[in-house]
């Protein structure tokens, strides 16, 4: 079946900039997704990118993907403590079925 | 835009009660629904495709007369945790299209139920 892998740990100093990154292996995935979840809260969706895209920024969020190696990445620009979170990586088949990655937990260091 | 809510957010019950989950999209139609479950410190399982009108689908491991859902509605699923556990408690989320097979897919924020 469908898998998605994450890196499950990243850490870094406050103002500099995270990847965060994930493979997939549907190559019929339509959408691709970024979630952030604090702890005990819900999923927050940060961004998503339409398969035919290579990149899409969105203020210090730039999402990069490469459909031909199935790898997707989260770069967050001038990160701060409030970044400290966990980011889920997910794929999206067409009717909306969606495989999650396990997460990667950003930790950010004054 | 397009906003999918959950009702609870938070749920405490005792072990043998049955707690219902509602999962509304609130501006826009959804024919399917998606229902996931997170353990802590883990990722999102699907549990099971809802479908308006017709049974949901449920995936590998997951005992459908646990987990009810009823997609009564365009609008609404439900999801009804029967003679819960305490290993039942859980945190699940739902998901809906905006639109057919390409619209943007929404999350609800989640209803975290714990079982005593």
């Amino acid at each position: 079946g469908e898998d998605v892998e994450q890196s499950l740990f990243l850490s870094v100093r406050e103002g500099d900039s995270s990847v965060i990154n994930c493979t997939y292996t549907d190559s019929s995935s339509t959408y691709l997704y970024w979630y952030k979840q604090e702890p005990g809260a819900g999923l927050q969706l940060l961004t998503y990118i339409f398969s035919n895209m290579d990149m899409k920024q969105d203020q210090r969020l730039t999402v990069l993907l490469n459909k031909k190696d199935k790898h997707l990445s989260l770069r967050i620009a001038d990160t701060q403590t409030g970044d400290s979170a966990i980011y889920f990586c997910a794929e999206a088949e067409g009717a909306g079925k969606s495989t999650f990655g396990d997460g990667t937990t950003l930790t950010v260091k004054p | 835009g397009a906003v999918v809510s959950q009702h609870p957010s938070w749920v405490i019950c005792k072990s043998g009660t049955s707690v219902k989950i509602e999962c509304r999209s609130l501006d826009f139609q959804a024919t399917t629904m998606f229902w996931y479950r997170q353990f802590p410190k883990q990722s999102l399982m699907l549990m099971a495709t809802s479908n308006e009108g017709s049974k949901a689908t449920y995936e590998q491991g997951v005992e459908k007369d646990k987990f009810l859902i009823n997609h009564a509605s365009l609008t609404l699923s439900t999801l009804t945790v029967t003679s819960a556990h305490p290993e039942d408690s859980s945190f699940y989320i739902c998901s809906a299209r905006s639109s057919g097979n390409t619209g943007e897919l929404f999350f609800g924020e989640g209803s975290r139920l714990t079982v005593l």
